[in-house]
Protein backbone atom coordinates (compact mmCIF):
# COMPACT_ATOMS: atom_id res chain seq x y z
CA UNK A 1 0.00 0.00 0.00
CA UNK A 2 1.38 3.46 -0.80
CA UNK A 3 0.55 4.65 2.34
CA UNK A 4 -2.12 7.44 3.46
CA UNK A 5 -2.02 9.78 0.41
CA UNK A 6 -2.65 13.67 0.72
CA UNK A 7 -3.06 16.26 -1.87
CA UNK A 8 -2.70 18.84 -2.32
CA UNK A 9 0.89 19.37 -1.15
CA UNK A 10 1.05 22.75 -0.61
CA UNK A 11 -1.26 25.21 -1.37
CA UNK A 12 -1.27 29.36 -1.36
CA UNK A 13 -4.47 30.95 -1.27
CA UNK A 14 -6.07 34.74 -0.59
CA UNK A 15 -8.19 35.25 1.32
CA UNK A 16 -11.69 34.98 1.02
CA UNK A 17 -11.09 31.81 -1.33
CA UNK A 18 -12.45 28.28 -0.76
CA UNK A 19 -9.92 25.59 0.12
CA UNK A 20 -10.43 21.82 -0.14
CA UNK A 21 -7.96 18.98 1.03
CA UNK A 22 -7.89 15.67 0.43
CA UNK A 23 -6.83 12.28 1.51
CA UNK A 24 -6.96 8.97 0.66
CA UNK A 25 -6.77 6.64 3.56
CA UNK A 26 -4.69 3.18 3.72
CA UNK A 27 -7.34 0.69 2.40
CA UNK A 28 -8.76 -1.56 4.82
CA UNK A 29 -8.55 0.96 7.70
CA UNK A 30 -11.55 2.01 9.68
CA UNK A 31 -10.74 5.30 11.21
CA UNK A 32 -9.96 8.60 9.61
CA UNK A 33 -8.71 11.26 11.02
CA UNK A 34 -7.53 15.16 10.22
CA UNK A 35 -5.00 17.17 12.09
CA UNK A 36 -3.46 21.02 12.04
CA UNK A 37 -0.35 21.66 13.28
CA UNK A 38 1.00 25.14 13.72
CA UNK A 39 4.64 25.85 15.71
CA UNK A 40 2.05 27.72 18.55
CA UNK A 41 -0.74 25.03 19.03
CA UNK A 42 0.72 21.91 18.39
CA UNK A 43 -0.88 19.17 17.01
CA UNK A 44 -4.66 19.71 17.35
CA UNK A 45 -7.45 16.98 16.04
CA UNK A 46 -10.01 18.42 13.87
CA UNK A 47 -12.21 15.58 13.45
CA UNK A 48 -12.25 11.84 13.20
CA UNK A 49 -14.45 9.53 11.00
CA UNK A 50 -15.07 5.74 12.23
CA UNK A 51 -16.32 3.55 8.98
CA UNK A 52 -16.80 6.94 6.94
CA UNK A 53 -19.27 8.38 9.90
CA UNK A 54 -18.20 11.41 11.37
CA UNK A 55 -17.62 10.56 15.25
CA UNK A 56 -16.52 13.93 16.94
CA UNK A 57 -15.92 17.11 15.36
CA UNK A 58 -15.43 19.20 18.26
CA UNK A 59 -12.12 20.05 17.56
CA UNK A 60 -13.14 21.82 14.40
CA UNK A 61 -12.34 25.64 14.68
CA UNK A 62 -15.45 27.36 12.94
CA UNK A 63 -18.38 26.61 10.77
CA UNK A 64 -15.92 27.88 8.09
CA UNK A 65 -14.08 24.59 8.42
CA UNK A 66 -15.85 21.01 7.71
CA UNK A 67 -15.38 17.44 6.26
CA UNK A 68 -16.65 14.93 4.56
CA UNK A 69 -16.18 10.92 4.02
CA UNK A 70 -18.42 10.04 1.22
CA UNK A 71 -16.89 6.75 1.05
CA UNK A 72 -13.92 4.15 2.36
CA UNK A 73 -11.07 5.46 -0.02
CA UNK A 74 -11.58 9.42 0.29
CA UNK A 75 -12.02 12.57 2.58
CA UNK A 76 -12.21 15.86 2.12
CA UNK A 77 -11.81 19.09 4.27
CA UNK A 78 -12.91 22.20 3.55
CA UNK A 79 -12.54 25.93 4.66
CA UNK A 80 -14.99 28.38 3.21
CA UNK A 81 -13.99 31.23 3.47
CA UNK A 82 -10.00 31.55 4.38
CA UNK A 83 -8.54 33.55 6.72
CA UNK A 84 -4.94 34.22 7.09
CA UNK A 85 -4.95 32.01 10.34
CA UNK A 86 -5.94 29.08 8.55
CA UNK A 87 -2.10 29.12 7.41
CA UNK A 88 -0.25 25.85 9.29
CA UNK A 89 0.19 22.17 7.76
CA UNK A 90 -3.03 19.78 7.64
CA UNK A 91 -2.73 15.93 8.30
CA UNK A 92 -4.86 13.04 7.35
CA UNK A 93 -4.19 10.08 8.98
CA UNK A 94 -5.65 6.90 9.26
CA UNK A 95 -5.72 3.59 11.30
CA UNK A 96 -6.67 -0.14 11.91
CA UNK A 97 -6.80 -1.26 15.67
CA UNK A 98 -5.70 2.10 16.86
CA UNK A 99 -2.40 2.51 15.30
CA UNK A 100 -2.64 5.78 13.52
CA UNK A 101 -0.52 6.36 9.86
CA UNK A 102 -0.15 9.84 9.33
CA UNK A 103 0.09 11.29 5.22
CA UNK A 104 2.97 13.86 4.33
CA UNK A 105 0.91 16.78 4.90
CA UNK A 106 -0.73 19.57 2.95
CA UNK A 107 0.52 23.09 3.77
CA UNK A 108 -1.54 25.89 3.54
CA UNK A 109 -0.81 29.83 3.34
CA UNK A 110 -3.71 31.99 3.31
CA UNK A 111 -2.60 35.67 2.51
CA UNK B 1 -9.50 18.43 30.89
CA UNK B 2 -6.56 15.90 30.03
CA UNK B 3 -3.79 17.40 28.83
CA UNK B 4 -0.10 15.18 28.01
CA UNK B 5 3.18 16.95 28.85
CA UNK B 6 6.74 16.19 27.22
CA UNK B 7 9.85 17.31 28.66
CA UNK B 8 12.23 18.88 27.95
CA UNK B 9 11.25 20.95 24.92
CA UNK B 10 14.19 19.87 23.41
CA UNK B 11 17.74 17.79 24.00
CA UNK B 12 20.99 17.84 22.56
CA UNK B 13 23.22 14.75 23.29
CA UNK B 14 26.22 13.15 22.37
CA UNK B 15 26.21 10.18 19.31
CA UNK B 16 26.35 6.71 21.08
CA UNK B 17 24.54 8.02 24.34
CA UNK B 18 21.10 6.31 25.98
CA UNK B 19 18.55 8.37 26.03
CA UNK B 20 15.22 8.31 27.85
CA UNK B 21 12.16 11.17 26.62
CA UNK B 22 9.48 11.40 29.31
CA UNK B 23 5.60 12.07 28.37
CA UNK B 24 3.22 12.17 31.10
CA UNK B 25 -0.47 12.53 31.30
CA UNK B 26 -3.38 13.88 33.42
CA UNK B 27 -6.13 10.55 32.69
CA UNK B 28 -5.25 7.08 33.23
CA UNK B 29 -8.24 6.01 31.69
CA UNK B 30 -6.29 5.50 28.54
CA UNK B 31 -6.71 3.02 25.95
CA UNK B 32 -3.46 3.64 24.31
CA UNK B 33 0.08 5.41 23.96
CA UNK B 34 1.72 5.71 21.14
CA UNK B 35 5.13 7.53 20.20
CA UNK B 36 5.74 8.98 17.20
CA UNK B 37 8.85 10.66 15.34
CA UNK B 38 8.49 13.71 13.10
CA UNK B 39 11.12 14.32 10.87
CA UNK B 40 11.22 18.63 9.50
CA UNK B 41 9.03 19.14 6.82
CA UNK B 42 7.29 15.72 6.92
CA UNK B 43 4.67 13.51 8.80
CA UNK B 44 4.42 11.61 11.57
CA UNK B 45 5.75 8.23 11.73
CA UNK B 46 4.10 5.66 14.20
CA UNK B 47 6.99 4.07 16.13
CA UNK B 48 5.73 2.02 19.31
CA UNK B 49 1.87 1.49 20.41
CA UNK B 50 1.33 0.74 23.73
CA UNK B 51 -2.25 -0.80 24.18
CA UNK B 52 -3.40 0.00 27.88
CA UNK B 53 -3.15 -4.06 28.81
CA UNK B 54 0.26 -3.57 28.29
CA UNK B 55 3.50 -2.40 29.87
CA UNK B 56 6.17 -1.60 27.50
CA UNK B 57 7.02 -2.49 23.56
CA UNK B 58 10.17 -2.66 22.08
CA UNK B 59 11.61 -1.79 18.19
CA UNK B 60 15.17 -2.40 17.59
CA UNK B 61 17.14 0.43 19.64
CA UNK B 62 13.74 1.91 20.97
CA UNK B 63 11.78 0.71 24.34
CA UNK B 64 8.52 2.66 25.21
CA UNK B 65 6.72 1.96 28.37
CA UNK B 66 3.62 2.76 29.93
CA UNK B 67 3.00 3.28 34.13
CA UNK B 68 -0.79 4.07 33.84
CA UNK B 69 -0.68 4.57 37.73
CA UNK B 70 1.73 7.23 37.89
CA UNK B 71 0.34 8.67 34.37
CA UNK B 72 3.74 8.46 32.66
CA UNK B 73 5.67 6.94 29.36
CA UNK B 74 9.37 6.69 28.48
CA UNK B 75 11.06 6.41 24.85
CA UNK B 76 14.28 4.94 25.90
CA UNK B 77 16.95 4.92 22.75
CA UNK B 78 19.57 3.09 22.79
CA UNK B 79 23.51 3.58 21.16
CA UNK B 80 21.84 7.30 19.75
CA UNK B 81 22.71 8.25 16.37
CA UNK B 82 22.82 11.17 14.34
CA UNK B 83 20.00 9.84 12.26
CA UNK B 84 17.67 9.76 15.65
CA UNK B 85 17.78 13.62 15.54
CA UNK B 86 13.77 14.56 14.99
CA UNK B 87 10.89 15.92 17.04
CA UNK B 88 9.77 12.63 19.21
CA UNK B 89 5.45 13.02 19.76
CA UNK B 90 3.63 10.94 22.13
CA UNK B 91 -0.13 10.99 22.19
CA UNK B 92 -2.85 8.74 24.23
CA UNK B 93 -6.21 7.90 22.88
CA UNK B 94 -9.28 7.00 25.06
CA UNK B 95 -12.60 6.00 23.03
CA UNK B 96 -13.22 9.75 22.66
CA UNK B 97 -10.22 11.82 22.66
CA UNK B 98 -6.80 11.40 20.85
CA UNK B 99 -4.56 14.40 22.41
CA UNK B 100 -0.90 14.73 21.42
CA UNK B 101 2.11 16.61 23.42
CA UNK B 102 3.89 19.34 21.88
CA UNK B 103 6.56 16.81 21.59
CA UNK B 104 10.37 16.55 22.34
CA UNK B 105 13.06 18.18 19.38
CA UNK B 106 16.34 15.71 19.99
CA UNK B 107 19.42 16.82 18.42
CA UNK B 108 22.08 14.14 18.68
CA UNK B 109 25.61 15.27 17.93
CA UNK B 110 28.04 13.76 16.01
Amino acid sequence: DAGVIQSPRHEVTEMGQEVTLRCKPISGHDYLFWYRQTMMRGLELLIYFNNNVPIDDSGMPEDRFSAKMPNASFSTLKIQPSEPRDSAVYFCASSYLREQYFGPGTRLTVT
Amino acid sequence: KQEVTQIPAALSVPEGENLVLNCSFTDSAIYNLQWFRQDPGKGLTSLLLIQSSQREQTSGRLNASLDKSSGRSTLYIAASQPGDSATYLCAFDRDDKIIFGKGTRLHILP
